[in-house]
């Protein structure tokens, strides 16, 4: 069976310092992956999307960028992080027209 | 483009009652299909039901039923015999054919249910 894992659950960070998110899927070949993120009490805003090694698509305009070096890897990073981007970070995984299947997600303070 | 409206910030049901919660969605495709999600205060985001547009008969899953009119672009959840385990955020999602990879959610219900 397919499990993806994300970590870490919750990080603390100070303003201007990087971000590095890791989400790993098993137990499927080439998924869609996902990154989403929620503010406190709204909805999930999509952030990337991948479909394929290297094939990034951007969403939003930010600070933020993804990378998937490996066929289950999908990696959220920022260079400086500012304190707009505290929030729920979900990653998801879904193959092609299936729902999608989402990690535990990672809570964000940055402060 | 895609866009998803859950028009219903909050709602309140009795236990045991039904509940019907509210998404419109827009797409110039004919070929798409509609999700919905439970997030309890866990955080953890939960499937529960898939509407195909070319699907024929509403889609059902246990206590949930998904009321589909594909004229009116309206894709709602009905929850049958609410019970308290039900208080969550619920999420309308879609994804089209134009878009096929990407996934977007509605701004959510927030529902509770009271004993």
């Amino acid at each position: 069976s397919q499990t993806i894992h994300q970590w870490p659950a919750t990080l603390v960070q100070p303003v201007g310092s990087p971000l590095s998110l890791e989400c790993t899927v098993e137990g499927t070949s080439n998924p869609n992956l996902y990154w989403y993120r929620q503010a406190a009490g709204r909805g999930l805003q999509l952030l990337f999307y991948s479909v394929g090694i290297g094939q990034i698509s951007s969403e939003v305009p930010q600070n933020l960028s993804a990378s998937r070096p490996q066929d289950r890897q999908f990696i959220l990073s920022s260079k400086k992080l500012l304190l707009s981007d505290s929030g729920f970070y979900l990653c998801a995984w879904s193959a092609l027209l299936t729902p999608l299947h989402f990690g535990n997600g990672t809570r964000l303070t940055v402060t | 483009a895609q866009k998803i409206t859950q028009t219903q910030p909050g709602m309140f049901v009795q236990e045991k009652e039904a509940v019907t919660l509210d998404c419109t969605y827009d797409t110039s495709d004919q070929s798409y299909g509609l999700f919905w999600y439970k997030q309890p205060s866990s955080g953890e985001m939960i499937f529960l039901i898939y509407q195909g547009s070319y699907d024929e008969q509403n889609a059902t899953e246990g206590r949930y039923s998904l009321n589909f009119q594909k004229a009116r672009k309206s894709a709602n959840l009905v929850i049958s015999a609410s019970q308290l385990g039900d208080s969550a955020m619920y999420f309308c999602a879609m994804r089209d054919k134009t878009s096929y990879d990407k996934v977007i959610f509605g701004p959510g219900t927030s529902l509770s249910v009271i004993p």
